[in-house]
């Protein structure tokens, strides 16, 4: 089973500024996720990624495969996206069907 | 497209009651799994499906069932209640297996929050 810890577990930013978001997990993978849970509850996929760099507006993620982390920045960060920022694997090395090991999450608040 | 629909959204169980949560999604994937979220925890995996007619254990099963009989439908079943099954739960789907390549995104259903008293 894969282990996945998330740094930090909270983060308060000013508006505009550069976040960034850390992921390790213990055992190699072929993809990992980056999700975002509003408020309000809902969880949405933000990206998967085997290796380099993903864009997507403002959001970018990174993974090294070597070290076995996963970065997600936010530039020019605003208030929408206050949210927690949640990273997964697949439960068993190498992938599966097994459904994903999730990191418990990093709440974000970004004030105007 | 619906996406992925739960439903309830909020139901409160009294302890030896017994309830299903429903699942639905109308984007013709075959993989389905239901989670559950618990404050300050991750979510964690319950039962999973790889197409109908076909259904696994997860990582906390016990005390609840599954059925897949169609490819869009993967009710939750939860039998005798219990305070511990109080929780947010989860169902999403995706085309193909979560390590499976990086074009199949999970699409998640909006939650159930749960309460047993």
């Amino acid at each position: 089973k894969n282990e996945v810890e998330q740094s930090p577990q909270n983060l308060t930013a000013q508006e505009g500024e550069f976040i960034t978001i850390n992921c390790s997990y213990s055992v190699g993978i072929s993809a990992l996720h980056w999700l975002q849970q509003h408020p309000g509850g809902g969880i949405v996929s933000l990206f998967m990624l085997s290796s380099g760099k993903k864009k997507h507006g403002r959001l970018i993620a990174t993974i090294n495969i070597q070290e076995k982390h996963s970065s997600l920045h936010i530039t020019a960060s605003h208030p929408r996206d206050s949210a927690v920022y949640i990273c997964a694997v697949p439960g068993r090395s190498g992938g599966g069907a097994d459904g994903l090991t999730f990191g418990k999450g990093t709440h974000l608040i970004i004030q105007p | 497209n619906a996406g992925v629909t739960q439903t309830p959204k909020f139901r409160i169980l009294k302890i030896g009651q017994s309830m299903t949560l429903q699942c639905t999604q109308d984007m013709n994937h075959n993989y389905m799994y239901w989670y559950r979220q618990d404050p300050g925890m991750g979510l964690k995996l319950i039962y999973y499906s790889v197409g109908a007619g076909i259904t696994d254990k997860g990582e906390v099963p016990n005390g609840y069932n599954v059925s897949r009989s169609t490819t869009e439908d993967f009710p939750l079943r939860l039998e005798l209640a219990a305070p511990s099954q109080t929780s947010v739960y989860f169902c999403a789907s995706s085309y193909s297996g979560p390590g499976q390549g990086t074009n199949s995104p999970l699409h998640f259903g909006n939650g159930t929050r749960l309460t047993v008293t």
